[in-house]
This record gives C-alpha cells, structure tokens and sequence, in this order.
C-alpha cells in the first residue's frame, strides 16, 4: 500500500472555525491533491500541488487554501467552515507519468455544524 | 471541458456472473487516460485498471478487463465471475488538464447477491 496518512481521521467543529487536515506521503511522490466526496458528485478536485511550494486551484477551490513546504506534507485548510465544507476529504499522491494512477489515502471525515 | 458519465447509479448481479458498470467521457484530448477504482464500504478508494487511448488492446487485471471504444468515447469495466466481495461503489475517473489530475464520474453501486 502507498504511505499515504491523512489526520485526523474525523473531525467534528464548528460554523465559522478554521480547520486544518494535513496529508503527509512517504513515497517521495511529486503530485499531491486534495479533493472531496459527496453524495451524487463522485471525487472533485479542490487543490493540487506539483511540488514543494506549487499549488494550484482545482474544480472547487472556493473557501480552501493549501501549503506544501516540504514533499511529504500537504495541508489543506479551510480557514472558517461553512456546513457546506460538511464531507469526506481524499489526498492523493502520484508520480507522474501518463499510466500512473492515484494512491489515496483513507480520507478524512469532517462535519461543520 | 472534460466530463465523464455514469449512467448506473445502482447495479446488482448474482455471484459468480460477469457485470458491465458503463463509463462514458467526453474530452478533446488526443492523449488521455482512464481509470477505475473501487470503494468498499470501508471507505478507502482502490486503484483497479488503466487504459490508455493510445493503447490498442483493452486493458486487463485478473478478473477486471476495460471495453474500450474510442469511437464512441466508452470505457466500460467488466466483472469476471462476481464475488460477494465485489459489492461497492465504483468509480470510471479520466486523466485530464495536466499534472496528472483526474476527472471522476459520480460513480455505480453494485451489489452482488449471493
């Protein structure tokens, strides 16, 4: 299996406080993402990183930032949740290469309430 | 704009027969790539099969095999010999806009009956 940890695992918090969840990889892998899964919409892509300190905005960035100072940490926060952010957030790694797929990591579930 | 359909929302299949979970994408790339992964009910999301559109044999691992069709933009996956094992949610997801970032379908349940 990837070395793919996502923490927390589940987080309950509150409309209006910031959040954090961390990604961290111990494949050395170059590309990181951050999506989200609800009901009806499959995984949607919020950021991606394609190295230390390049990231870009995914499908549904709106209301999340990310960092990435080093390969193996990639932290998504959502600086003041909304019920809406209410999901199951999905990191992924990859090395490149046209063939390569995603590993993800077991994902995080967070409830803004 | 890329986009990829699932038309099943829901599939069921007795065990030990083969199933087809339907993918269709829409992209105007000549260089693309498709995936399907598997999520249990645990949650995790499990890599399955690659095609390339490149590639000019279907795609195929152990009991999984993709049904490419490039001219009709079809990448369905079948189930060999279903397993109660093979209950879960399953994702058609394409490679697209660079950096190897990946376009998913809503997804099939399929249920196996024992």
């Amino acid at each position: 299996d990837a070395g793919i940890t996502q923490s927390p695992r589940h987080k309950v918090t509150e409309t209006g406080t910031p959040v954090t969840l961390r990604c961290h990889q111990t494949e050395n892998h170059r590309y990181m993402y951050w999506y989200r899964q609800d009901p009806g919409h499959g995984l949607r892509l919020i950021h991606y990183s394609y190295g230390v300190k390049d990231t870009d905005k995914g499908e549904v960035s709106d209301g999340y930032s990310v960092s990435r100072s080093k390969t193996e940490d990639f932290l998504l926060t959502l600086e003041s949740a909304t019920s809406s952010q209410t999901s199951v957030y999905f990191c992924a790694i990859s090395e490149g290469g046209n063939n390569q797929p995603q590993h993800f990591g077991d994902g995080t579930r967070l409830s803004i309430l | 704009a890329q986009k990829i359909t699932q038309t099943q929302p829901g599939m069921f299949v007795q065990e030990k027969e083969a199933v087809t979970l339907d993918c269709t994408y829409d992209t105007s790339d000549q260089s693309y790539g498709l995936f399907w992964y598997k999520q249990p009910s645990s949650g995790e999301m499990i890599f399955l099969i690659y095609q390339g559109s490149y590639d000019e044999q279907n795609a195929t691992e152990g009991r999984y095999s993709l049904n490419f069709q490039k001219a009709r933009k079809s990448a369905n996956l079948v189930i060999s010999a279903s397993q109660l094992g093979d209950s879960a949610m399953y994702f058609c997801a394409m490679r697209g806009g660079g950096y190897n970032k990946l376009i998913f379908g809503a997804g099939t349940r399929l249920a196996v009956h024992p």
